[in-house]
């Protein structure tokens, strides 16, 4: 059982660089969902994609952010021009939507991305 | 704005004991309540989820407790072990909104033996 996996675990960059991750979801699963956690506070979402269609972005997710899921498969978020403030852990969840329990998100370990 | 308020932020109980986390919601549209159970350094695993038809769910020693009315919910984990020393996050979402979740604040559980 390969569960959601992200890549890398870690990311340590300076502000201004660009960073970009990876989300590998469960392999029959077609909604993909990007979410961001801070430090003791829960998950926000950030964007979602059923296959490789990007579906949403919240207001949370500004023009340095953006994410793509090129076949429907794994996807990859980008932030350019890091600051300070996106210092986070980044998760990855995924959802089975055409049968099945379609509320169900699966989640991954997450990125935990920090801005020096 | 925080959809879902949870309460309390941390809490301490001995071995055996009942730790009790509480959620209230306002959006009534909301009709999944999942709870994520999250340990340091991984990403949140789904514990046990319920629908607003239901008012109580076990799995295991947890339960769920839905109060349609109050648009209250609330998670109790019986016979607590320290293996459930972690942080509890209560959820919601609905269907018409492709289950976007918005969580709570989280609760710090930790269980001494």
């Amino acid at each position: 059982d390969t569960g959601v996996s992200q890549d890398p675990r870690h990311k340590i960059t300076k502000r201004g660089q660009n960073v970009t991750f990876r989300c590998d979801p469960i392999s029959e699963h077609n909604r993909l969902y990007w979410y961001r956690q801070t430090l003791g506070q829960g998950p926000e979402f950030l964007t979602y994609f059923q296959n490789e269609a990007q579906l949403e972005k919240s207001r949370l997710l500004s023009d340095r952010f953006s994410a793509e899921r090129p076949k429907g498969s794994f996807s990859t978020l980008e932030i350019q021009r890091t600051e300070q403030g996106d210092s986070a852990m980044y998760l990855c969840a995924s959802s089975f939507f055409l049968t099945g329990p379609k509320d169900t998100q699966y989640f991954g370990p997450g990125t935990r991305l920090t801005v020096l | 704005q925080q959809q879902v308020k949870q309460s309390p932020q941390s809490l301490i109980v001995q071995k055996g004991g009942i730790p009790i986390i509480n959620c209230a919601y306002e959006n009534t549209a909301f009709d999944y309540f999942p709870w994520y159970q999250q340990f340091p350094g991984k990403g949140p695993a789904l514990l046990i989820a319920i629908r607003p038809d239901v008012s109580e769910k076990k799995e295991g020693r947890f339960t769920i407790s839905f109060n349609k009315s109050a648009k209250q919910f609330s998670l109790h984990i019986m016979d607590s072990q320290p293996g459930d020393s972690a942080t509890y996050f209560c959820a919601a979402a609905w269907a018409l909104n492709d289950y976007k979740l918005s969580f709570g604040a989280g609760t710090t559980v930790t269980v001494r033996a």
